[in-house]
């Protein structure tokens, strides 16, 4: 079975300032899929980025970029310029890839306060 | 195309009763899941189906919880006799087929409040 551990319950970060949540990840697998959701107050699960396990490269959606380190099972979100938007729970999530398998694994989520 | 869709958002209910959940997916995903969070966690999956299909359900579906999709586009989740434990929020999600299959939207969820 595999694990997600986000080691953050919380953090806060300055309007304009960047940011990094922690993310570590349990797995046998050798193939797999990593996720980063955002869930704002009251509203949706929105996908942020995602990660391919055999990319070496780190996926970057804008403003966001992961820290993806396979051996060490991290795999962390950056938040640069961080806007009052974003504002929300963060979810790091595993998927095994193939096997016919579709179930997200979830971490117990970072809630991000954005300062003005 | 609106994004997946539940209802009721909100459904308070004395236990012992019995309550069904309905989720519309986005109209070209064959790929719909449910999943439920409780304060303070991430959300669990409970189970997944393709088309009609019901490929996947985890050990967290009592046999209490139901779950259907019965012509391969909406679905309903039916819990009997709901215990307070059953509160939680009820998230459905779904995926198309193919490239992006590992890609899931999520809809708003159903609150679920069992007194």
């Amino acid at each position: 079975a595999q694990t997600v551990t986000q080691s953050q319950p919380e953090m806060s970060v300055q309007e304009a300032e960047t940011v990094t949540l922690s993310c570590t990840y349990d797995t046998s697998e050798n193939n797999y899929y990593l996720f980063w959701y955002k869930q704002p107050p009251s509203r949706q699960m929105i996908l942020v980025i995602r990660q391919e396990a055999y990319k070496q490269q780190n996926a970057t959606e804008n403003r966001f970029s992961v820290n993806f380190q396979k051996a060490a099972k991290s795999f962390s979100l950056k938040i640069s310029d961080s806007q009052l938007g974003d504002t929300a729970m963060y979810f790091c999530a595993f998927m095994k890839a193939g096997a016919g398998s579709y179930q997200l694994t979830f971490g117990k989520g970072t809630k991000l306060s954005v300062i003005p | 195309d609106t994004g997946v869709s539940q209802d009721p958002r909100h459904k308070i209910t004395k236990r012992g009763q019995n309550v069904t959940f309905r989720c519309d997916p986005i109209s070209e995903h064959n790929r719909l899941y449910w999943y439920r969070q409780t304060l303070g966690q991430g959300p669990e999956f409970l189970t997944y189906f393709q088309n009609e299909a019901q490929l996947e359900k985890s050990r967290l579906l009592s046999d209490r919880f139901s779950a259907e999709r019965p012509k391969g586009s909406f679905s309903t989740l039916e819990i009997q006799r709901t215990e307070q434990g059953d509160s939680a929020m009820y998230l459905c999600a779904s995926s198309s087929q193919g490239q992006s299959s590992y890609e899931q939207y999520f809809g708003p969820g159903t609150r679920l409040t069992v007194t």
